[in-house]
């Protein structure tokens, strides 16, 4: 079982900074999302992607915010100029199929530090 | 629009006690229900959902929950909680145009020995 898998699990950056994370999903998996966890909180919605198209953002994602997902396979999610409030758990997860029934497998995560 | 109310941040329970986890929700169109668990260090892990049918939904772990339409909600329950269930409990909805996932801001277990 391979699972949903994000790279790095931890990252420590100076404010000003741009930084990238990686998800690989679960192959075949055509759904791929990316959602932000702070402590306390729920995960927030940032956008998904069907295959390589990008569906839908969240208003939380200002222009800072970029994520692809060239092939339909692995997504990149990169944060530019980082501000301290980028400090969170940033979550990747994929599903199956794109009914509204299917459940998501989650990553373990990428944990940003703005220093 | 969508959302998710977990009017609870933490719950308390001895072990060998049932265990309840609150969870309303409002959606403008059919409700796909979902609960996940967070143990610490590790992502969050499905247990169970409700799609159409039967209103008590069974899931992983002898976790089950019950849809209450009129209500709006969605409750996690457990005949008997161990210590071991212990975590971060996260209810979620999703409507039937099959977009995002919302997610409830987390309900903390304590189950004591």
């Amino acid at each position: 079982d391979t699972g949903v898998s994000q790279d790095p699990r931890h990252k420590i950056t100076k404010r000003g900074q741009n930084v990238t994370f990686r998800c690989d999903p679960i192959s075949e998996h055509n759904r791929l999302y990316w959602y932000r966890q702070t402590l306390g909180q729920g995960p927030e919605f940032l956008t998904y992607f069907q295959n390589e198209a990008q569906l839908e953002k969240s208003r939380l994602l200002s222009d800072r915010f970029s994520a692809e997902r060239p092939k339909g396979s692995f997504s990149t999610l990169e944060i530019q100029r980082t501000e301290q409030g980028d400090s969170a758990m940033y979550l990747c997860a994929s599903s199956p199929r794109t009914g509204s029934n299917e459940k998501l497998f989650f990553g373990s995560g990428t944990q940003l530090s703005v220093l | 629009a969508q959302s998710v109310a977990q009017p609870e941040d933490q719950v308390n329970v001895a072990e060998g006690n049932p265990l309840t986890v609150k969870c309303t929700y409002s959606v403008s169109g059919n409700p796909y229900l979902f609960w996940y668990v967070q143990y610490p260090n590790r992502g969050l892990q499905f247990l169970l959902k409700y799609i159409t049918g039967d209103n008590l939904v069974k899931g992983s772990y002898g976790f089950e929950a019950e849809f209450n339409k009129s209500q709006t909600s969605f409750h996690l329950k457990k005949p008997s909680a161990l210590v071991s269930d212990s975590a971060l409990y996260f209810c979620a909805v999703r409507d039937d145009s099959w977009g995002k996932l919302q997610f409830g801001a987390g309900t903390q277990v304590v189950v004591t020995p």
